[in-house]
């Protein structure tokens, strides 16, 4: 069974331009989860899908967002990047949520911003 | 913000030698789950134990858990070169779908 796959692996943008990043969940998961990984900040949740719909949100502003698609595909978008938004982008798939079992991690999307 | 607090934040330690760490939380929770992270990789799930476990075993990993006083252990046993990553201990809350908080970490250094 494939992993779970995130895509751009690296990516280098400035400030003011937006930022598109792409997971593909382990077939058959139907919860996919974003973390924002920084040195100062450590591992931080940011929102978290199932069936299409986002249960639960982290404390971000509203230039974070995200979407899932019918395939269980998720994509998240920050606009009007800013120079802290620098990270390591992590998504992660369950079977179902959290609270029955464990998360699967992509290898995540590094951003940059310049 | 984060759930928890790890201690020590860092360990060296050389191979064959046990590997343990703590972990404090702030809330109730559902589950108690330790990753392992190599380098700026992805997270990699170790064991997962429930609140109404105090204990569970999984190849050269003991976990426990105390919901009295929030907090949990990881022992690694007889570590190797490869055991050398960040360890992140990450709970389910009850009140929360499909999030988990996690620790500062623990950043283990096992020398040959």
């Amino acid at each position: 069974k494939a992993g779970v796959t995130q895509t751009p692996r690296y990516l280098i943008k400035t400030r003011g331009q937006q930022v598109t990043l792409s997971c593909s969940p382990i077939s058959g998961h139907r919860s996919v989860s974003w973390y924002q990984q920084t040195p100062g900040q450590g591992l931080q949740f940011l929102f978290e899908y199932f069936s299409e719909t986002q249960r639960n949100k982290g404390n971000f502003p509203g230039r974070f967002s995200g979407r899932q698609f019918s395939n269980s595909r998720s994509e998240m978008n920050v606009s009007t990047l800013e120079l802290g938004d620098s990270a390591l982008y992590l998504c992660a798939s369950s079977l179902y949520d959290t609270n029955t079992g464990e998360l699967f991690f992509g290898e995540g999307s590094r951003l940059t911003v310049l | 913000s984060q759930q928890g607090e790890e201690d020590p934040q860092a360990l060296s330690i050389q191979e064959g030698e046990n590997a343990t760490m703590n972990c404090s939380y702030k809330t109730s929770i559902n589950n108690l789950q330790w990753y392992r992270q190599n380098s700026g990789r992805g997270l990699v799930h170790l064991i997962l134990i429930r609140s109404n476990e105090r204990e569970k075993h999984s190849g050269r990993l003991r976990v426990t858990l105390d919901t009295s006083k929030k907090s949990s252990s990881l022992l690694i046993t007889a570590s190797r070169a490869a055991d050398t990553a960040s360890y992140f201990c990450a709970t389910a809350p009850r009140d929360s779908w499909g999030k988990l908080q996690f620790g500062a970490g623990t950043q283990v250094v096992v020398t040959p």
